[in-house]
């Protein structure tokens, strides 16, 4: 079974500085996607950044990266120069693909970071 | 492209009763999925689709029954509403699996039905 980690409920960063939210998985699966979705206080999901497990440059988008560290089955997301609007609730999944390939999104806890200004 | 659409946004029950959650989404999406959202658990898949005619249990699937009659639409129902079913409910849509491979598969989520069972 797949599971995600994220073990810092809650950050604070001071806003233009960079931070980073944990995020460890655990899987059997040679072939994974790890994603990030961010969540802001008015609820909606909003996809950030995708990385697969055979890809062999760290993804990035924007002020987004993700620091994937297959051995230690880690990706952890990096936002450079934090803003306000980046105080959310942030989510780290993994996708199975597999021989079934169902599709199955499995969720961490969640990480919530507060920009302080 | 109205995306994912769910109703209702606001629900409260009664222990006991049943009610279903609607979900539709117009983006040809093969994939459809029910996900609740609880303080400290993250969200935790209920059931979820593949396609019309197919689906399958997540991790929390008790208490819930679907169906996929259409590509467009997955209800969620809830048989006999227990308080431990009050949550924030996700309704989340992606492209077919099949077409997934080497690339990114993005969940499109719908905007929540938060749900109070009393």
């Amino acid at each position: 079974a797949q599971k995600i980690t994220q073990t810092q409920p809650g950050m604070f960063v001071q806003e233009k500085e960079a931070v980073t939210l944990d995020c460890t998985y655990d899987t059997s699966d040679p072939s994974y996607g790890l994603f990030w979705y961010k969540q802001p206080s008015s609820g909606e999901m909003i996809f950030l950044i995708y990385q697969g497990s055979y890809d062999q440059q760290n993804a990035t988008e924007g002020r987004y990266s993700l620091n994937f560290q297959k051995a230690r089955k880690s990706a952890n997301l990096v936002i450079s120069a934090s803003q306000l609007g980046d105080s959310a609730m942030y989510f780290c999944a993994i996708l199975q693909r597999g021989s079934s390939n169902t599709g199955k999104l499995i969720f961490g806890q969640g990480t919530t970071l507060q920009v302080k200004p | 492209n109205a995306g994912v659409t769910q109703t209702p946004k606001f629900q409260v029950l009664k222990t006991g009763q049943s009610m279903t959650l609607q979900c539709a989404q117009d983006m040809n999406h093969e994939y459809m999925s029910w996900y609740r959202q609880d303080p400290g658990m993250g969200l935790r898949l209920i059931h979820y689709s593949v396609g019309a005619g197919i689906t399958d249990q997540g991790e929390v699937p008790n208490g819930y029954n679907v169906s996929r009659s259409t590509t467009e639409d997955f209800p969620l129902r809830l048989l006999s509403a227990a308080p431990s079913q009050t949550s924030v409910y996700f309704c989340a849509s992606s492209p077919s699996p099949s077409r997934r491979r080497g690339g990114a598969n993005v969940l499109t989520f719908g905007a929540g039905s938060r749900l109070t069972v009393l």
